[in-house]
């Protein structure tokens, strides 16, 4: 059974860091395409990072290029998510969510519950 | 940017059809995925590519895509199809995409 289980979120300070962490279950992380979602209180789905399986390729929303940094632990099968610079307007649950497959437009076929990152002074 | 539109709100009767839209330039060029979100829970698929429905999902569930609007539709509506549905497709150029999101309310 596939499992994604976040952690790491908490309350930071503007300008902090902070790293998040997914550890995945039931599937080996490196055959598979893995994205970080976030979802600020009462908005929509916003995507922030997506790592293609292998880690050979990563992007990055515009609004994070530059401050956040997704990588993929193969030995310990955990999705990582380290964030710089932080802005109170990061503050959202950021859940991991598996792709169908290691293909960049596979659909998210499996999500964590999320971890809440709280930035505020 | 690339930009998926969806209806703020939709509502529906119970047992009756409800239809929520996504719409984009050209969307029919793209797969088009779509999920529901019950408060306090993580996204759950319901519909991929277009019109393909994941093992779990009822039949009640199906989507269509085509122009400029994709289209997710459930057929006799229940009570617990009350949910916040959002359109995502990936783009070469803008990656993942996300509609802003329907909020389904069943009367």
């Amino acid at each position: 059974e596939v499992q994604l289980l976040e952690s790491g979120g908490r309350l930071v300070q503007p300008g902090g860091s902070l790293r998040i962490s997914c550890a995945a279950s039931g599937f080996a992380l490196n055959s598979y395409a893995m994205t970080w979602v976030r979802q600020a209180p009462g908005k929509g789905l916003e995507w922030v990072s997506t790592i293609r399986g292998g880690a050979t390729m990563t992007f990055y929303a515009d609004s994070v290029k530059g401050r956040f940094t997704i990588s993929g632990d193969n030995s310990k099968n955990t999705l990582d998510l380290q964030m710089n610079s932080l802005r109170v307007e990061d503050t959202a649950v950021y859940y991991c969510a598996k792709h169908l497959n290691g293909l960049l437009p596979s659909p998210f076929d499996s999500w964590g519950q999320g971890t809440l990152l709280a930035v505020s002074s | 940017s690339f930009e998926l539109t969806q209806p703020l709100s939709v509502s529906v009767a119970l047992g009756q059809t409800a239809t929520i839209t996504c719409v984009s330039d050209n969307i029919g060029h793209n797969l088009v995925h779509w999920y529901q979100q019950k408060p306090g829970q993580a996204p759950v698929l319901v519909i991929y590519r277009d019109s393909d429905r994941p093992s779990g999902i009822p039949q009640r569930f199906s989507g269509s895509n085509s122009g400029t609007t994709a289209t997710l539709t459930i057929t006799r509506a229940q009570a617990g199809d009350e949910a916040d549905y959002y359109c995502q497709l990936w783009d070469v150029r803008a990656a993942v995409v996300f509609g802003g999101g329907t909020k389904l309310t069943v009367l």
